[in-house]
This record gives structure tokens, C-alpha cells and sequence, in this order.
């Protein structure tokens, strides 16, 4: 069965410094992986999605993630935190061609320091 | 565009009491999730409806936990009785279903059960 692991459950930046959220992903097939943020008492957005096209995804708010199959690394990144990007983020896999069914990570919170 | 909405937000009941939960989907999406997220974890599908049909229902706790979605819209989630580890909140989300590389889930901004 496809699944996710985020390495850390609290990150913590600086304003301004380099944001890197981990995400390993399992799967026999291959996968479509998601990464999805959180703010406070609302439900998730998405953030960006990589369905096997380029390996590098943009999202919004200036986030970007790379898939590396090697690795089964799907690490979620920003070059400079803003206050605005403290909230929990989930990484999610689904596998293509199955019966949709999205497994969610147990999620990151970062904190951003000012 | 209208997003997901949920109702109610929040929502405070003793054990053994019956709740209810609503959610409008996306004008258009024909799939319509409920999820179970517990403080601190990652939501847990319970129910995956594609139109009106539950295609996925293997995580619902069928003894207590029941769901509906009458004419492939609108959808409610039942527990009866709620215990006091079904405090939690509830997600619902829709997409419009189809391939996959189109399943991105529109989630609602949950409702918030506290069973004391």
C-alpha cells in the first residue's frame, strides 16, 4: 500500500531563510504526490501536485518541489520564509490508476521566526 | 466559485448523543470525500462517494458511523452515539474525479466535534 513519511513534525525558520519540508514517499507504482497547507482552523489547500510530468513542480506562494524516484524524496521548498507560511503542510500520494484513494502524511508544522 | 461548505463549524455534544454534519460540494464535482482528522495528524478518509454511490466505505466505523448523499450532491455524516474518542474534526472535500491526475480535493473548512 502507498504511503507517506514527514521527518519532523515542528520546523522551525528564520524570516527570510530557506524552507525545506521533507517528504518520502512509498509505492509499487508509480506515484502522484501532493503537498498541501493548512492555516489554522480552515481546511487544506493544495499547494502543488506532481503527476509524472517534470519532476520539478511550482506551486503558489512561491513553494516548488522536486520528485526524485532515486530517492523517493518528494521535499517541499520556498528560497525565503515569509511570516505569512507559518501553518502545517501535508505531503499525500496517490496512485495513478488505482481507485483514487489519497494517503495524507501525518504532517509538518513550521514556524516562522521574525 | 463557491468552495466546499460545511455546517456547523464547531460543534460540542455529550456521549451517546446522535450528530449530524453537512456538506455542499463544488457545483460540478462528482466526488465527495469525508475525512476524520485527528489534532496533530493527517486527515483519514472514512467515505468516498463517486455521485451518489459509496465506492470506498472500508474505514467507516459502520456500527456508529453512517453517511448519505441523496442525488449526488449534498452529503451528511451521522454518528450514533458519538463516543469521546470521535473527538476530532471532519473534512469533507470534493473533486471532480475521473483520472487522476485531476483529483485535486477541494476541502472544507471542517467542523470541530468535542463529546464530552
Amino acid at each position: 500500500a502507498q504511503s507517506v513519511t514527514q521527518l519532523g513534525s515542528h520546523v522551525s525558520v528564520s524570516e527570510g531563510a530557506l524552507v525545506l519540508l521533507r517528504c518520502n514517499y512509498s509505492s509499487s507504482v508509480p506515484p502522484y504526490l501532493f503537498w498541501y497547507v493548512q492555516y489554522p482552523n480552515q481546511g487544506l489547500q493544495l499547494l502543488l501536485k506532481y503527476t509524472s510530468a517534470a519532476t520539478l513542480v511550482k506551486g503558489i506562494n512561491g513553494f516548488e518541489a522536486e520528485f526524485k524516484k532515486s530517492e523517493t524524496s518528494f521535499h517541499l521548498t520556498k528560497p525565503s520564509a515569509h511570516m505569512s507560511d507559518a501553518a502545517e503542510y501535508f505531503c499525500a500520494v496517490l496512485v495513478s490508476g488505482g481507485y483514487q484513494k489519497v494517503t495524507f502524511g501525518t504532517g509538518t508544522k513550521l514556524q516562522v521566526i521574525p | 466559485e463557491a468552495g466546499v461548505v460545511q455546517s456547523p463549524r464547531y460543534k460540542i455534544i455529550e456521549k451517546k448523543q446522535p450528530v449530524a454534519f453537512w456538506c455542499n460540494p463544488i457545483s460540478g464535482h462528482n466526488t465527495l470525500y469525508w475525512y476524520l482528522q485527528n489534532l496533530g495528524q493527517g486527515p483519514e478518509l472514512l467515505i468516498r462517494y463517486e455521485n451518489e454511490e459509496a465506492v470506498d466505505d472500508s474505514q467507516l466505523p459502520k456500527d456508529r458511523f453512517s453517511a448519505e448523499r441523496l442525488k449526488g450532491v449534498d452529503s451528511t455524516l451521522k454518528i450514533q452515539p458519538a463516543e469521546l474518542g470521535d473527538s476530532a474534526v471532519y473534512l469533507c472535500a470534493s473533486s471532480l474525479g475521473g483520472l487522476a491526475g485531476r483529483n485535486e480535493q477541494f476541502f472544507g473548512p471542517g467542523t470541530r466535534l468535542t463529546v464530552l
